[in-house]
C-alpha cells in the first residue's frame, strides 16, 4: 500500500517555465511534508518543507501548495533552470515523535535549455 | 550543511555472505535511519533507531537485518546472510530530534551488489 503518491513520474520543461509536481497522501496523521531533491549518485537533500497548518510555503523559486481537505500538495518550480534537473521526492511524517519519514515514488524533472 | 558519511560507497559480495554497512551520522544527532533505494526509484524506509533501540521498522527489514551503534559513533546495518534481492543503494540518515518537522540529513549511500 503506497501511502504517498507522486505524479507525473517524469517531467520535461523548457528553461524558464514552471514545473509542477503533484503529491497525494492517505494517512491523516501526517503533519509534516518535506520535499527532497536528489541528483544522480547522491543522497536526497531537503529542498523545502511545509507543516499541515499552512497552505502555502515559498522559498525563492520553489513553492509548496497544500490542500489538507483533499490530502494533496504540489511543488512549483518557477523559472526552471538546467541545474534543477533532478529527482524530487515528496515525503510525509506523522506528528508522533520519532516516526518514519515516508517517501513518495518520485518525479524526475529534466529542464532543457 | 551537516554531513552524514557512508563507508564504503560500493560493496560487492557473494550471496549468502555477511555484509556490514557503516554510517557516520551528524555528530550531535540522536535519531538514525536506514533507507533502501533500487534503481534510483523510491526511497523505502527500513528502520529507525534511538537511544540504542529500534523504534520502528518496515516489512522490508527482514530477520536477516540488524542495526546497532556499538561504540557511539558508527551506526551500522548488518545483513546476514545476504540475498540477491538485497542489491540496492542503502542510505543512512540522521536527525537531531524525533519530532516530525526535524530535518533528516542523508548520506551519499552505499551501493550493495549481491552476486
Amino acid at each position: 500500500q503506497q501511502q504517498v503518491r507522486q505524479s507525473p513520474q517524469s517531467l520535461t520543461v523548457w528553461e524558464g517555465e514552471t514545473a509542477i509536481l503533484n503529491c497525494s497522501y492517505e494517512n491523516s496523521a501526517f503533519d509534516y511534508f518535506p520535499w527532497y531533491q536528489q541528483f544522480p549518485g547522491e543522497g536526497p537533500a531537503l529542498l523545502i518543507s511545509i507543516l499541515s497548518v499552512s497552505d502555502k510555503k515559498e522559498d525563492g523559486r520553489f513553492t509548496i501548495f497544500f490542500n489538507k481537505r483533499e490530502k494533496k500538495l504540489s511543488l512549483h518550480i518557477a523559472d526552471s533552470q538546467p541545474g534543477d534537473s533532478a529527482t524530487y521526492f515528496c515525503a510525509a511524517r506523522a506528528y508522533q515523535g520519532g516516526r518514519a519519514l515516508i517517501f513518495g515514488t518520485g518525479t524526475t524533472v529534466s529542464v532543457s535549455p | 550543511g551537516p554531513k552524514v558519511l557512508q563507508i564504503p560507497s560500493h560493496q560487492i559480495i557473494d550471496m549468502g555472505q555477511m555484509v556490514t554497512l557503516n554510517c557516520d551520522p551528524v555528530s550531535n544527532h540522536l535519531y538514525f535511519y536506514w533507507y533502501k533505494q533500487i534503481l534510483g526509484q523510491q526511497m523505502e524506509f527500513l528502520v529507525n533507531f534511538y537511544n540504542g533501540k529500534v523504534m520502528e521498522k518496515s516489512k522490508l527489514f527482514k530477520d536477516q537485518f540488524s542495526v546497532e551503534r556499538p561504540d557511539g559513533s558508527y551506526f551500522t546495518l548488518k545483513i546476514q546472510p545476504t540475498a540477491l534481492e538485497d542489491s540496492a543503494v542503502y542510505f543512512c540518515a540522521s536527525s537531531l530530534l524525533g519530532v516530525s518537522q526535524n530535518t533528516l540529513y542523508f548520506g551519499a549511500g552505499t551501493r550493495l551488489s549481491v552476486l
